[in-house]
């Protein structure tokens, strides 16, 4: 099955902390790894994804960090902040034929920073 | 601005009645899918579409009916046969063979 194991279910970080997820997947077909943060009443939005033949990547204060004979990523968040709190998703994807992608999302973790 | 709409953004049905979902979007994307979204549940395919009067199930798609009439559109309807259908809506567009996904602001529907 095309499952995609996410954890913690929430978690709460001190302003200025760094907040860790992490999520583990079976299917070693998938080949891209995104990560979705989303804000109360909105859609998620792509945070920052990437690719198996990559061990790190890193936007700005995001960093995903993926290790592929374990089958796992994480979302590493610096310097968080209170804006930062929303619930975020990580996902995997899998080619489904005719050119076109499937995405499989973990349950999600909402992230609290507080002051 | 370029985008995906949802319409409405909320919306309430008596039991027994279909409701119909709509998504449109301007970005010329070839690919459309729709989301459903529970507590503690993360997302979950109900249908997806690559190309115009094309479309596949997803995960859980029984209860659920799509068309593709028109490239930048993809509607869903709840049907009454959908046994649990309150939750938060999202739809989806990407490029095919584009692994990103672009969401809509999503639709709350409501069985009172």
């Amino acid at each position: 099955q095309q499952q995609v194991k996410q954890s913690p279910q929430s978690l709460i970080v001190q302003k200025g902390g760094i907040s860790i997820i992490n999520c583990a997947y079976e299917n070693t077909a998938f080949d891209y790894f995104p990560w979705y943060q989303q804000f109360p009443g909105k859609g998620p939005a792509l945070l920052i994804a990437i690719r198996p033949d990559v061990s790190e990547k890193k936007e700005g204060r995001f960093t995903i960090s993926f290790n592929k004979s374990a089958k796992q990523f994480s979302l590493h968040i610096m310097d968080s902040q209170p804006g930062d709190s929303a619930t975020y998703f990580c996902a995997a994807s899998i080619y489904s034929g005719a050119g076109s992608y499937q995405l499989t999302f973990g349950k999600g973790t909402k992230l609290s920073v507080i002051p | 601005d370029g985008g995906i709409t949802q319409s409405p953004k909320y919306l309430f049905r008596k039991e027994g009645q279909n409701v119909t979902l709509s998504c449109e979007q301007n970005l010329n994307h070839d690919a459309m899918y729709w989301y459903r979204q529970d507590p503690g549940q993360g997302l979950r395919l109900i249908y997806y579409s690559q190309i115009v009067n094309d479309f596949q199930k997803g995960d859980i798609a029984e209860g659920y009916s799509v068309s593709r009439e028109k490239k930048e559109s993809f509607p869903l309807t709840v049907t009454s046969a959908q046994k649990n259908p309150t939750a938060f809506y999202l739809c989806a567009s990407s490029i095919v063979a584009n692994t990103e996904a672009f969401f809509g602001q999503g639709t709350r529907l409501t069985v009172v």
